[in-house]
């Protein structure tokens, strides 16, 4: 099965600072790339996305990249904010609208 | 317009006992997905229905089961519960063949076992 790894597991910046995870997946068949953002107790909810066709997406200040040769794609976040702090998931799958095979997280805590 | 909506919102049972979680999904939305998310780890695939039918299952015994109904609303039932099966459980639901073929989840039902 697919083995999905994040680094770092945690990560503090300072606000305005910039935040960059990085998500390595093993099958080479996904093609469908998100990033996911839970806040304490509640809901994972669907930050940005990537399709396999795609290298790059940007969101003001959010953007993911792909490099689906070495099989890793990653989250950066820019201007940093105290809003920012939660806990951030990649969920590469085969399909978007299917099976979602998460990472185990990466804390981001963004001090002012 | 509603988003995913789960019920309950807190449960608890003792271990042996048997549980059920609904979800309801986005309208027009006829995919549903169930995850498992035990404190401080990332969600764990369970089931996938689409269109009423299973779709995928995910590494877990088979005392989890699940059912999805004409108007696309969805059960997970859990048998025999276990310590081990205290969690959050989130409920996805996309649709095939759109721009929203994306996942949107519920708030979950957190299910405490003691």
């Amino acid at each position: 099965g697919e083995n999905v790894e994040q680094h770092p597991s945690t990560l503090s910046v300072q606000e305005g600072d910039s935040a960059v995870i990085k998500c390595t997946y093993s099958d080479s068949a996904s093609n469908y790339f998100p990033w996911y953002k839970q806040e304490l107790g509640k809901r994972p909810q669907l930050i940005i996305d990537i399709r396999s066709n795609v290298g790059e997406k940007k969101d003001q200040r959010i953007a993911v990249t792909l490099n689906k040769t070495a099989k890793h794609f990653s989250l950066h976040i820019t201007e940093t904010q105290p809003e920012d702090s939660a806990v951030y998931f990649c969920a590469p799958s085969t399909d978007s609208w299917g099976k979602l095979q998460f990472g185990a997280g990466t804390q981001v805590v963004v001090t002012p | 317009d509603a988003g995913v909506t789960q019920s309950p919102t807190h449960l608890i049972k003792t271990r042996g006992q048997h549980v059920t979680l609904r979800c309801s999904p986005i309208s027009g939305h006829k995919s549903v997905s169930w995850y498992q998310q035990v404190l401080g780890q990332g969600p764990q695939f369970i089931f996938q229905y689409y269109e009423k039918e299973e779709r995928g299952r995910g590494n877990f015994p088979d005392r989890f089961s699940a059912r999805q109904f004409p108007n696309y609303s969805s059960e997970l039932n859990v048998n025999a519960l276990l310590l081990g099966d205290s969690a959050l459980y989130l409920c996805a639901s996309s649709s095939k063949g759109t721009r929203e073929e994306t996942q949107y989840f519920g708030p979950g039902t957190r299910l405490l076992v003691l």
